[in-house]
């Protein structure tokens, strides 16, 4: 597997603040995603890079902004949570040309 | 833009039996498909790939997938269904040409009936 870690691993948040989510990589990919799964929803992309400061919107980028100063480092912000945001949290890389490589997973809750 | 359709929440099947997943895409240009399993409470796992080449693509687990230009359709298949197969299922795409962006389809869980 590819050294991609997430933190935190679960998270339980109030309506109103702000949270950060890490996605961390040791295989330095030039591409990271973040994505949302929920149930009936499959995996949204919600914002992605494709180099260090480079960034675009995915399907569902409204209330998210993500930065990537660094190769290994990408956050992704939640910058006033709400309930809508309740979820798990994936972060990917990609390399092109190969497949996605996928962290464990945050879980994230909302009340 | 990309899109995924798995038009099939829940696919049910008998333990030796063959299985099928359907999956449906829209790209412009021409796409790079994948298949992806997950199990309860993990994280993502890569099945195979089609970027060119042969129709007919072998990957992990004894998985096969069959890509068809004309129907725009990446059908996850196997022979054989075994209970541990029981998982969730995800069709993805990205074009090669295009903004590097890799859409996912909304899933399909697969039942193997002992």
């Amino acid at each position: 597997d590819a050294g991609i870690t997430q933190s935190p691993r679960h998270k339980v948040t109030e309506t109103g603040t702000p949270v950060t989510l890490r996605c961390h990589q040791t295989e330095n990919h030039r591409y990271m995603y973040w994505y949302r799964q929920d149930p009936g929803h499959g995996l949204r992309l919600i914002h992605y890079s494709y180099g260090v400061k480079d960034t675009d919107k995915g399907e569902v980028s409204d209330g998210y902004s993500v930065s990537r100063s660094k190769t290994e480092d990408f956050l992704l912000t939640l910058e006033s949570a709400t309930s809508s945001q309740t979820s798990v949290y994936f972060c990917a890389t990609y390399r092109g040309g190969d497949e996605q490589y996928f962290g464990p997973g945050t879980r994230l809750t909302v009340t | 833009a990309q899109s995924v359709a798995q038009p099939e929440d829940q696919v049910n099947v008998a333990e030796g039996n063959p299985l099928t997943v359907k999956c449906t895409y829209s790209v412009s240009g021409n796409p790079y498909l994948f298949w992806y399993v997950q199990y309860p409470n993990r994280g993502l796992q890569f099945l195979l790939k089609y970027i060119t080449g042969d129709n007919l693509v072998k990957g992990s687990y004894g998985f096969e997938a069959e890509f068809n230009k004309s129907q725009t359709s990446f059908h996850l298949k196997k022979p054989s269904a075994l209970v541990s197969d029981s998982a969730l299922y995800f069709c993805a795409v990205t074009s090669l040409e295009g903004d590097d962006k890799i859409i996912f389809g909304k899933g399909t869980r697969l039942h193997i009936l002992p």
